[in-house]
């Protein structure tokens, strides 16, 4: 079973527009760690957030914000006024105790933003 | 410039030949890491490394060989390619155990196997 689960392959908006990513993830540790990940065109892979399990408050960093919900398992990323550098193919990633902390990546949405 | 480095970025080799994809730190991270990223599998680990000379296998290892005799080297080697290793790899190092902390990654190695 997909233990980090990006249901959108491909998500495709105008400029300007504000786009949210979803990120479901499962497991069975009270103790966990979620991370988003940028991979631009270029190929290299950026770290964007890390956020505890202990820790459900939202963050905002200028255009980007993450939406932590335990509830629903989620950890949700919204780029508001999008830009076409925002073009990039983004993962949500989950590290737990039960898998010696190793990061299980989820498949990526690959995020085309048209000008 | 400190980074992490990876070599080659592209390589066109045949079924059964020996590769070896090299990786390089300036930062004195204890731990790195090599994934490979196929489409629809975001990225799997192969191989991992706290420190030097301790190696650890990751979720697919099989048919790869990594060795790890200063902290900042990590190579990867596949001592027999097969047409299902074609794939682009990523080296990464941190500094925590783990993923607890940020991961570092290279530019990536896109391995093509005839």
């Amino acid at each position: 079973a997909q233990k980090v689960t990006q249901a959108q392959t491909e998500i495709s908006v105008v400029e300007k527009e504000d786009v949210t990513l979803d990120c479901v993830y499962e497991t069975r540790d009270t103790t966990y760690y979620l991370f988003w990940y940028k991979q631009p065109p270029s190929g290299e892979l950026v770290f964007l957030i890390r956020r505890n399990s202990f820790d459900e408050q939202n963050e905002i960093s200028g255009r980007y914000s993450w939406n932590f919900q335990k509830s629903t398992s989620s950890f949700n990323f919204t780029i508001t006024a999008s830009q076409v550098v925002d073009s990039a193919v983004y993962f949500c990633a989950l590290s737990e105790a039960y898998s010696n902390y190793q990061l299980i990546w989820g498949a990526g949405t690959k995020l085309i933003i048209k000008p | 410039d400190a980074g992490i480095t990876q070599s080659p970025r592209y390589k066109i080799t045949e079924t059964g030949r020996q590769v070896t994809l090299m990786c390089h730190q300036t930062w004195s991270h204890s731990y790195m890491f090599w994934y490979r990223q196929d489409l629809g599998h975001g990225l799997r680990l192969i191989y991992y490394s706290a420190a030097a000379d301790i190696t650890d296998k990751g979720e697919v290892p099989d048919g790869y060989v990594v060795s790890r005799s200063k902290t900042e080297n990590f190579p990867l080697t596949l001592e027999s390619a097969t047409r299902s290793q074609t794939s682009v790899y990523f080296c990464a190092s941190s500094v925590s155990g783990g993923a607890v902390g940020e991961l570092f990654f290279g530019e990536g190695s896109r391995l093509t196997v005839l």
